[in-house]
Formats: C-alpha cells, sequence, structure tokens
C-alpha cells in the first residue's frame, strides 16, 4: 500500500527555469510533510517542511504547496541550478499520533531530477 | 553542530551471518529512526528508539533488531542474512517526536551480502 506517491520518476529542466516536483499521498491523517533531496551513496538531505495548518511554505529558491482537499503537495524551485540534480523524496508522518507514528517517516518513491546548463 | 554519523559506510557480508550497524545522533538529539532503502522498495522504516526504548517498528521481520544507549548513540544488528538484505541503512535522529521537528540523516551504510 503506497500512501505516498511520486508518479513521475524523473524530470528534466533547463538551468534558470521552475522545476515542479509533484507527490501524492492517500492516508488524510497525515499531518507534517517533509521534502528530503538526495545524492547518490549519501543520506537524504532535508529541503523544506509544511503542516497541515498551512497551504504554502517558501525558504529562498524553495517553496512547497499542500492542497489537502487533493491529498497533493508540490515543491517549487526557481531558478533551477545544475546543482539541484538529485533524487528528490517526498515524506509524510502524523506528527501528534503517538504509537505507531513515533519516528517514522512515509516517503513517495522519489524523482530523479536533472538540471541541464 | 556535529551531523549524524554512522559506522562503517561499507560493508560486506556472506549469507547467514550477522552484522552490527551504529549511529551516532546530533548532540541533543534523543530520537533515533532507522530506515532500509532498497531499488525496489524505496525507503522504508525499520523502528524508532527514544531514551533506550523502542517506541515503533516497521513491517521486518525479527532478525532486524536494534537498541539504544544512554548517550544516544543506536545500534542494529541484522541476523542471519540473507541475499536481499542489501540495501543503504539509514539512521535519522531528531530531538523529539511530535514537534514537527524534522529528521536529519546520516550517509547511510551500504551492505551488500554475498
Amino acid at each position: 500500500d503506497q500512501q505516498v506517491k511520486q508518479n513521475s520518476p524523473s524530470l528534466s529542466v533547463q538551468e534558470g527555469r521552475i522545476s515542479i516536483l509533484n507527490c501524492d499521498y492517500t492516508n488524510s491523517m497525515f499531518d507534517y510533510f517533509l521534502w528530503y533531496k538526495k545524492y547518490p551513496a549519501e543520506g537524504p538531505t532535508f529541503l523544506i517542511s509544511i503542516s497541515s495548518i498551512k497551504d504554502k511554505n517558501e525558504d529562498g529558491r524553495f517553496t512547497v504547496f499542500l492542497n489537502k482537499s487533493a491529498k497533493h503537495l508540490s515543491l517549487h524551485i526557481v531558478p533551477s541550478q545544475p546543482g539541484d540534480s538529485a533524487v528528490y523524496f517526498c515524506a509524510a508522518t502524523r506528527e501528534n499520533a503517538g504509537g505507531t507514528s513515533y519516528g517514522k517517516l512515509t516517503f513517495g518513491q522519489g524523482t530523479i531530477l536533472t538540471v541541464h546548463p | 553542530k556535529a551531523g549524524v554519523t554512522q559506522t562503517p559506510r561499507y560493508l560486506i557480508k556472506t549469507r547467514g551471518q550477522q552484522v552490527t550497524l551504529s549511529c551516532s545522533p546530533i548532540s541533543g538529539h534523543r530520537s533515533v529512526s532507522w530506515y532500509q532503502q532498497t531499488p525496489g522498495q524505496g525507503l522504508q522504516f525499520l523502528f524508532e528508539y527514544f531514551s533506550e526504548t523502542q517506541r515503533n517498528k516497521g513491517n521486518f521481520p525479527g532478525r532486524f533488531s536494534g537498541r539504544q544507549f544512554s548517550n544516544s548513540r543506536s545500534e542494529m544488528n541484522v541476523s542471519t542474512l540473507e541475499l536481499g538484505d542489501s540495501a543503504l541503512y539509514l539512521c535519522a535522529s531528531t530531538q523529539n517526536w511530535g514537534l514537527q521537528e524534522t529528521q536529519y540523516f546520516g550517509p547511510g551504510t551500504r551492505l551488500l551480502v554475498l
């Protein structure tokens, strides 16, 4: 049961343009969402997060949008840079539920972003 | 602050052996989670420890176990290794759960089972 889905395995973008990475979830109990970036043979690096009480969060070139009714979130990177080329994972959790939620992030399968110079 | 560290970084074992992986969380972080990453299954949650207690466990067989020490360092153990246990094992730490805090990941231990 894939509770978090990233339906695009890959995305190719020109340098300077916008990159939009999408993520859908099925568990309506998720209340906190995160995006991570990962290079091969390294651990995921945290990018940005959003609580379910918000619909947008910005940090520099990165903006995350949350549409709770559609159970959809997206990560916008503007402008895209070649150094942004990596695998991007969205993750979701129920932060205040305790029990089977402790310490557990549920990840999507990842989207490979390639930014061309 | 130093980040999450994991040792060893690479490991080669044969089927039937056991392995122990180590994780040192960020200073002050008391919650440590472990994940397995494979090409087929992606990132899967193994278990979480807080104050030396396992609070949560994912859907993995009992061959996968862990523990946490009083200084918050954690180890995971896999007994009777199988070929399918070949994966990147990631450790992540946070101060506590339920505060909308971020999990920070270590570089991982790449395990190859032959």
